[in-house]
């Protein structure tokens, strides 16, 4: 699987938009983009996934160019919940299980 | 995920302890899965399942056991604790029914102070 690399820390102020780019240059056919949320003393939650161009659901947007080499996790308008360590991984389009490969994730901080 | 559920939340053991973690799920999912995540670290894989009778080691399994007794259960255990076992534990699941990749539900996590 792709390795990923993305930003150790980010700080933000409430209400701003945030986005969040992590590159994946060695991106396969057969890889999805997925992000995951982690809140302090929390086990990380699924936020968005995607394939290609942008999805967005009722927590964030997600936009990958058509190389797919790189995304942009965002999130609009953060409020102070929203602080947390967000991580990019790439995972193979099939079902088939097995380890989801977290680095070090994007740490952010939303001030009031 | 409140489907899934961790015991306990908070351990503090002795060296050479055998300790065991348990983990729960309601999701009615076949797999699942013990990370453990250490500072800086992220996570990573001790153990996985994909369904009772399976059990795969990941990347960090020495030191650790583990057991599946039935779809809804995957328990950990430290035979002999120490030190550098202090972490974070996660167990997660995740459903081979679903479709598009693997999407894996997290517990709340057990923290391991071994002295």
């Amino acid at each position: 699987l792709a390795k990923t690399t993305q930003p150790i820390s980010m700080d933000s102020y409430e209400g701003q938009e945030v986005n969040i780019t992590c590159s994946h240059n060695n991106i396969a056919t057969n890889d999805y983009i997925t992000w995951y949320q982690q809140f302090p003393s929390q086990g990380p939650r699924f936020i968005i996934q995607g394939y290609k161009t942008k999805v967005t659901n009722e927590v964030a947007s997600l936009f990958i160019p058509a190389d797919r080499k790189s995304s942009t996790l965002s999130l609009p308008r953060v409020s102070l919940s929203d602080t947390a360590v967000y991580y990019c991984l790439v995972v193979l389009i099939y079902n088939q299980g097995g380890k989801l490969i977290f680095g070090q994730g994007t740490e952010l901080s939303v001030k009031p | 995920d409140a489907d899934v559920t961790q015991t306990p939340r908070n351990r503090i053991t002795k060296t050479g302890k055998r300790i065991m973690l348990e983990c729960s799920q309601t999701k009615g999912h076949d797999r699942m899965y013990w990370y453990r995540q250490d500072p800086g670290l992220g996570l990573r894989l001790i153990y996985y399942s994909f369904d009772v009778k399976d059990i795969n080691k990941g990347e960090i399994s020495d030191g650790y056991s583990v057991s599946r007794q039935a779809q809804a259960k995957f328990s950990l255990s430290l035979e002999s604790a120490i030190p550098n076992q202090t972490a974070l534990y996660f167990c997660a699941t995740s459903d081979s029914a679903a479709s598009g990749p693997d999407t894996q539900y997290f517990g709340p996590g057990t923290r391991l102070t071994v002295l």
